[in-house]
């Protein structure tokens, strides 16, 4: 079975950073890219980037770059994201989704990330 | 950046009722390769996105077939046939074809 098991959620300081972690089982992480989106009640659903990791390439939607930094751990199947100089705008739920063929077709539990000082 | 226009924002809809969703696209769709990379999204209440539907027409394993795409470079349908209590949720056509991949704003089918 499929699963993507994200880390919890998080409440952090405007100006500081979070690092979230996406937790694959169920089939071979490297076969697979990695997704992230954004789930904000002004903005609805918006995708970060994605990350392959077999090859370590990443690519990102220009709205977040400099803002989100992609990795994956090969050796735990494990995909993480982080998000730098949180602002209230970052408040939001963020998911990653396996990626297959241009569609996303399973789908972490998501975090929310609330910046409040 | 495409732009994704879903109509209705809200549906209601009693069980049993067949219902459509329309998304409009602010360019084309069909990639280079030959695929249109449209695709069906369906949120339940306190849940995580789920596929339903994947490059216009084609149903995720699992997905009732009451479910139907439809549609072609920039105008696309997602059909309900005969609703049941569980399609109750928020509704989003993505797109992938083009990056940045981006998604409408949703609609939200509720009970009549």
């Amino acid at each position: 079975e499929v699963k993507l098991q994200q880390s919890g959620d998080e409440l952090v300081r405007p100006g500081a950073s979070v690092k979230m972690s996406c937790k694959a089982s169920g089939y071979t992480f490297t076969d697979y890219a990695m997704h992230w989106v954004k789930q904000s009640p002004g903005q609805g659903l918006e995708w970060i980037g994605t990350i392959i990791p077999l090859i370590d390439t990443t690519s990102y939607n220009q709205k977040f770059k400099g803002k989100a930094t992609l990795t994956a751990d090969k050796s735990s199947n494990t995909a993480y994201m982080e998000l730098s100089r949180l602002t209230s705008e970052d408040s939001a739920v963020y998911y990653c989704a396996r990626g297959y063929n241009n569609y996303f077709d399973y789908w972490g539990q998501g975090v929310m990330v609330t910046v409040s000082s | 950046d495409v732009v994704l226009t879903q109509t209705p924002p809200t549906l209601s809809a009693t069980i049993g009722q067949s219902v459509s969703i329309s998304c409009r696209s602010s360019q084309s769709l069909l990639d280079s390769d030959g695929d249109t990379y449209l695709n069906w999204l369906l949120q339940r209440p306190g849940q995580s996105p789920q596929l339903l539907i994947y490059s216009v027409s084609n149903l995720e394993s699992g997905v009732p077939n009451r479910f139907s795409g439809s549609g072609s470079e920039t105008d696309f349908t997602l059909k309900i046939s005969g609703v049941e209590a569980e399609d109750l949720g928020v509704y989003y056509c993505m797109q992938a074809t083009h990056a940045p991949y981006t998604f409408g704003a949703g609609t939200k089918l509720e009970l009549k």
